[in-house]
């Protein structure tokens, strides 16, 4: 088992960029959470699927931040465009339905300057 | 879902047994302890959770008071590769996704 995948590990960009996180999940989980992590907020869900479909966004800080799903095997997370703010640690995680525990990524650290 | 409480540091020492505590004293009839742990620069990686019976797996073993206000998560023979952030986190099973991970209790493994 690969365990969840997200690309790139590292990622360094200007302000006003587009930047495009990926995850790739454990294969046959249905659900998929995108959460962040700074120092200030701590880690966070931003927006979680089931079945490729979005059911919480709440935590989408704002417009500028849309996550995808197109199917099973594969999510994006979009700033467009990036601030200096959004710098943090981007993790994906997976979980497959009946079971307690969600599996994390190994993130990927976002860098705006 | 209930608040938690946990020390925000404790240490140890290596093959010795960890004990880390956690309140949750406004936790609900329905409402299962997790706990997760960060190591360093990696993604959470869970641990174990409960409901009222006390649990017991490879890696760690969860008491639960009677009263289920507070929680013990004890790693038994800790090892310097244990060293990392603990997350105690209470919420229902199923049909709230939201994992509410607050500030953890900073474990540190002394040689």
């Amino acid at each position: 088992d690969a365990g969840v995948i997200q690309s790139p590990r590292h990622e360094v960009t200007e302000m006003g960029q587009e930047v495009t996180l990926r995850c790739k999940p454990i294969s046959g989980h249905d659900y998929l959470f995108w959460y962040r992590q700074t120092m200030m907020r701590g880690l966070e869900l931003l927006i979680y699927f089931n079945n490729n479909v979005p059911i919480d966004d709440s935590g989408m800080p704002e417009d500028r931040f849309s996550a995808k799903m197109p199917n099973a095997s594969f999510s994006t997370l979009k700033i467009q465009p990036s601030e200096p703010r959004d710098s943090a640690v981007y993790f994906c995680a997976s979980r497959r339905q009946g079971t307690y525990e969600q599996y994390f990524g190994p993130g990927t650290r976002l860098t705006v300057t | 879902d209930a608040k938690t409480t946990q020390p925000p540091s404790m240490d140890c020492a290596e093959g010795r047994a960890a004990n880390l505590p956690c309140n949750h004293s406004t936790i609900s009839g329905n409402e299962y302890v997790y706990w997760y742990r960060q190591i360093h620069s990696q993604g959470p990686q869970y641990i174990i959770h409960g409901l009222k019976n006390n649990e017991t797996n490879e890696m760690a073993s969860l008491i639960i008071t009677e009263d289920r206000k507070s929680s013990t998560l004890i790693l038994p023979h800790a090892t310097l590769r244990d060293t990392a952030v603990y997350y105690c986190i209470v919420r229902v099973a199923f049909g709230n996704e939201k994992l509410t991970f607050g500030t953890g209790t900073r474990l540190t493994i002394i040689p």
